[in-house]
């Protein structure tokens, strides 16, 4: 089956630099999140979007945005990316259903370095 | 979430015997929970879930149990296999919204 693909697997950024990191959720999923983990952390929820708007928000510093396009991949901006924004960025997709719970999917996360 | 960082809980199991992973949820509203399995370097893999009108279900080996007067959830493998080796998180959902993890328990498995 189909999953959920992130791209770049991995990433090395200077200090100050900006990334960019993509998600393509399973096909027919309409709605993507993305989620930060740093080293032995739990991953802690940033951004999701339906249906090409945005849904929820967490603790999402206000350096980074994201968007979902008309194909329902997702993308991540980080700017003036800072030491502590190293950790895995993953990015999960589900279908929403009314009235009803939405399994989220992940996937395999970006690993971002920032020197 | 309130995680203990690089300190993670560690169970280590004998290879066959049964595993019990605990967790504490914050949010007496959620009404959906879920257990996600993590190797390392890989994303979370979704285990098995419950709503809140249940207090048990079962799939293939796993089982997890409710119990919404005290806030916790636990996570039972029958016969823990070393590939069953991992971060286990447990997860509560708000409706249509974000997860909140809760802290990982590293599992072990001796063969």
């Amino acid at each position: 089956a189909a999953g959920v693909i992130q791209s770049p697997r991995h990433l090395i950024k200077e200090k100050r630099e900006t990334a960019t990191l993509k998600c393509y959720p399973i096909p027919r999923h309409d709605t993507v999140y993305w989620y930060q983990q740093g080293p032995g952390q739990d991953p802690q929820f940033l951004i999701s979007f339906y249906e090409k708007m945005q849904s929820d928000k967490g603790s999402i510093p206000d350096r980074f945005s994201a968007q979902q396009f008309s194909d329902y991949h997702s993308e991540l901006n980080m700017s003036s990316l800072e030491l502590g924004d190293s950790a895995l960025y993953f990015c999960a997709s589900s279908h929403t259903e009314l009235g009803g719970r939405e399994t989220q999917y992940f996937g395999p996360g970006t690993r971002l370095l920032v020197l | 979430g309130e995680s203990v960082g690089l300190h993670l809980p560690t169970l280590s199991v004998q290879e066959g015997d049964n595993s019990i992973i605990n967790c504490a949820y914050s949010n007496s509203a959620s009404d959906y929970f879920i257990w996600y399995k993590q190797e390392s370097g890989k994303g979370p893999q979704f285990i098995i879930d419950i709503r809140s009108n249940m207090d048990k279900r079962q799939g293939q080996r796993v089982t997890v149990l409710l119990n919404k007067t005290v806030k916790h959830l636990s996570l039972q493998i029958a016969a823990t296999q070393p590939g069953d080796s991992a971060v286990y998180f447990c997860a509560e959902n708000e409706y249509g919204n974000k997860l909140v993890f809760g802290a990982g328990t590293i599992l072990r498995v001796k063969s």
